[in-house]
């Protein structure tokens, strides 16, 4: 089945610091890959999407590109503000009429310190 | 525009007893899932609901059951509350009709169930 498998946790930077969360994912056919990011109390806020190989998300200053070769889905941001403190998850969307079903990473929890 | 909503925010129910949570979904949205997120852990799919129908289910048993109403609001229903059932609950919704199928999940803040 689907899996979606992201760096451990938790990840402690300072502001102005570069980031990058892993993300590997397993899946059949032509997956869509997401960021989701969640912040204290609140749901799940899409934060960027990629539908195809080599496609580039970005959103807010964070990027991730779609690597099919390594099936991996990388989040970066060149630098990272006190704001930018939450949760952050990996997701697909496996191929077929899977209109709903996201499969999530386990969650990578950011701290940034001023 | 509203967002999704979920009612209630929190809940506290004991071992053995039944819950009912409920969702309305963004506006001109048709097609509503739930999620259920454990402490720490990522979401995991229960099932999706589309034209007051149950389409996809995930890895949940048969206490797990749901319903949409022809304004697309939704409900899930527990029965049997186990301890393991304390997590938040998402709901999703997304527009299906008429749309491609990367149409993104839009999500509410959650309903957190406590069973004592």
């Amino acid at each position: 089945g689907d899996s979606v498998t992201q760096m451990e946790g938790p990840v402690t930077l300072s502001e102005e610091a570069f980031l990058t969360i892993n993300c590997t994912y397993t899946a059949t056919g032509y997956p869509s890959l997401f960021w989701y990011v969640q912040y204290p109390g609140e749901g799940l806020q899409l934060l960027l999407k990629a539908t195809k190989a080599d496609d580039k998300g970005s959103n807010k200053g964070f990027e991730a590109t779609y690597r099919k070769e390594t099936t991996s889905f990388h989040l970066e941001k060149g630098s990272v503000q006190v704001s930018d403190s939450a949760v952050y998850f990996c997701a697909l969307r496996g191929g077929g009429t899977s209109y709903g079903k996201l499969t999530f990473g386990q969650g990578t929890i950011l701290t940034v310190h001023p | 525009d509203a967002g999704v909503t979920q009612s209630p925010t929190h809940l506290i129910k004991t071992r053995g007893q039944q819950v009912t949570l409920r969702c309305s979904p963004k506006s001109g949205h048709d097609t509503v899932s739930w999620y259920q997120q454990a402490l720490g852990q990522g979401p995991q799919f229960i099932f999706q609901y589309y034209e007051e129908e149950e389409r996809q289910r995930g890895n949940f048993p048969d206490r797990f059951s749901g319903h949409q109403f022809p304004n697309y609001s939704s409900e899930l229903n527990v029965n049997a509350l186990l301890l393991g059932d304390s997590a938040l609950y998402l709901c999703a919704s997304s527009l299906v009709a008429g749309s491609s199928y990367n149409s993104p999940l839009h999500f509410g803040n959650g309903t957190r169930l406590t069973v004592t």
